[in-house]
């Protein structure tokens, strides 16, 4: 099965600007979670998606903002950019279960607001 | 909200040492605890987990312990390797939720040759 795909790999926005960012989960995975990486705060979780609805959201303002497609495929926008949101921003697919589920990481889209 | 806290932020051991890492966490619905091990520039991959219902689970050099009275648990590398050099995330999944992790903050181990 192919991994967790993400694009595009790398992104220089200016403040201000908007992004769309892309995550092809794995085939029969349902559920897409995203998350914000960076030095100084770690991995923050920043939603949670399962059949096209937001199921889970992290303490990030509504600048950040989710969609899932009826194929499980999931975007996140951000939107007036800020110096603050230059990270890595990773997607990760898992399957549906009672409890957690292993969750399998992309190789994240790195970030750079300028 | 859940917090994670994990120590130390950093490891130095001798390749053949074991290591030991250690997560507290606040939430006493969460029910599954994954270690996620990260090299650099690459994205972070699961190396071991756990769920509420045990308290230990293994897998070969790698084994994970759970006290869930305490709210903690630890991940135990035995005979330590120069490629196990890496940063190592402990997580927990808040409220018991199915796709929001709580990461610990991250230890990075390095294993001298």
């Amino acid at each position: 099965k192919a991994g967790v795909t993400q694009t595009p790999r790398y992104l220089i926005k200016t403040r201000g600007q908007q992004v769309t960012l892309s995550c092809s989960p794995i085939s029969g995975h349902r559920s897409v979670s995203w998350y914000q990486q960076t030095p100084g705060q770690g991995l923050q979780f920043l939603f949670e998606y399962f059949s096209e609805t937001q199921r889970n959201k992290g303490n990030f303002p509504g600048r950040f903002s989710g969609r899932q497609f009826s194929n499980s495929r999931s975007e996140m926008n951000v939107s007036t950019l800020e110096l603050g949101d230059s990270a890595l921003y990773l997607c990760a697919s898992s399957l549906v279960a009672r409890y957690g589920n292993e969750q399998f990481f992309g190789p994240g889209t790195r970030l750079t607001v300028l | 909200g859940e917090n994670v806290e994990q120590h130390p932020s950093t490891l130095s051991v001798q390749e053949g040492d074991s290591a030991v890492i250690k997560c507290t966490y606040s939430d006493s619905a969460s029910n599954y605890f994954p270690w996620y091990k990260q090299e650099l520039g690459k994205r972070p991959q699961l190396i071991i987990d756990i769920r509420s219902n045990v308290g230990e689970k293994k897998d070969q050099r790698i084994a994970v312990t759970l006290n869930k009275t305490a709210k903690h648990f630890s991940l135990h590398i035995t005979e330590t390797q120069p490629e196990d050099s890496a940063v190592y995330f402990c997580a927990v999944n808040y409220g018991g939720s199915q796709g929001n992790l709580i990461f610990g903050k991250g230890t990075k181990l390095s294993v001298k040759p």
